[in-house]
């Protein structure tokens, strides 16, 4: 059973701060990695997808991926209270797409 | 360029009734997923479409569920009988490309909540 483990949080982070969440996952052969954000009610949105072991950024949001470690993590710097909502890791390889069970982060004003 | 379209959005059923949704997917994408979140969980694979064939159903409880997708475009997901424990959000996506290739990324609509009481 391929898993993919988060922290469920809350993580709560003050505004400006850097939010760190993280993920591992069990499958060694998984080859694509997902970041989504879920607001409360809503449905999943893609924030970032990272392939290759290293750092990928996109504004305010940096992927990094270690898969010798099997780790995935996502950094949002400068955090506002609009990032608050549920972050949910996704892997797969040639398998379907698995989720984490997300962690809920709380940036306070 | 729309998105994924969902029905109903809200449904109430009592325990052993029967519950359908539908599905738009995006135009042009050949995959279609049918996902089932429940309350504090992440979203779990319940069946995928490539076009109009199944590709991936092994975690669809196949005694009470059910789904379609024909002419390779719209899908239903059925429930009978419901139970309890199917309360959940069912969330459709879908994806341009086969899921795991490079580049592919799989949109979700809203989804359907569904409450059995």
């Amino acid at each position: 059973q391929k898993e993919v483990e988060q922290n469920s949080g809350p993580l709560s982070v003050p505004e400006g701060a850097i939010a760190s969440l993280n993920c591992t996952y069990s499958d060694r052969g998984s080859q694509s990695f997902f970041w989504y954000r879920q607001y409360s009610g809503k449905s999943p949105e893609l924030i970032m997808f990272i392939y290759s072991n290293g750092d990928k950024e996109d504004g305010r949001f940096t992927a990094q991926l270690n898969k010798a470690s099997q780790y995935v993590s996502l950094l949002i710097r400068d955090s506002q209270p609009s990032d608050s909502a549920t972050y949910l890791c996704a892997v797969s390889g040639n398998t379907p797409l698995v989720f984490g069970k997300g962690t809920r982060l709380s940036v306070i004003a | 360029e729309a998105g994924v379209a969902q029905s109903p959005r809200y449904k109430i059923i009592e325990k052993r009734q029967s519950v359908a949704f539908w599905c738009n997917p995006i135009s042009g994408h050949a995959t279609l997923y049918w996902y089932q979140q429940i309350l504090g969980q992440g979203p779990k694979l319940l069946i995928q479409f490539q076009n109009n064939g199944v590709v991936d159903d092994s975690q669809l409880p196949k005694d009470r569920f059910s789904a379609e997708r024909l002419k390779g475009v719209d899908s239903t997901l059925k429930i009978q009988p419901a139970k309890l424990e199917d309360s959940a959000v069912y969330l459709c996506a879908s994806s341009l490309f086969f899921q795991g290739s490079s580049g592919n990324t799989i949109y979700f609509g809203e989804g359907s909540w569904l409450t059995v009481v």
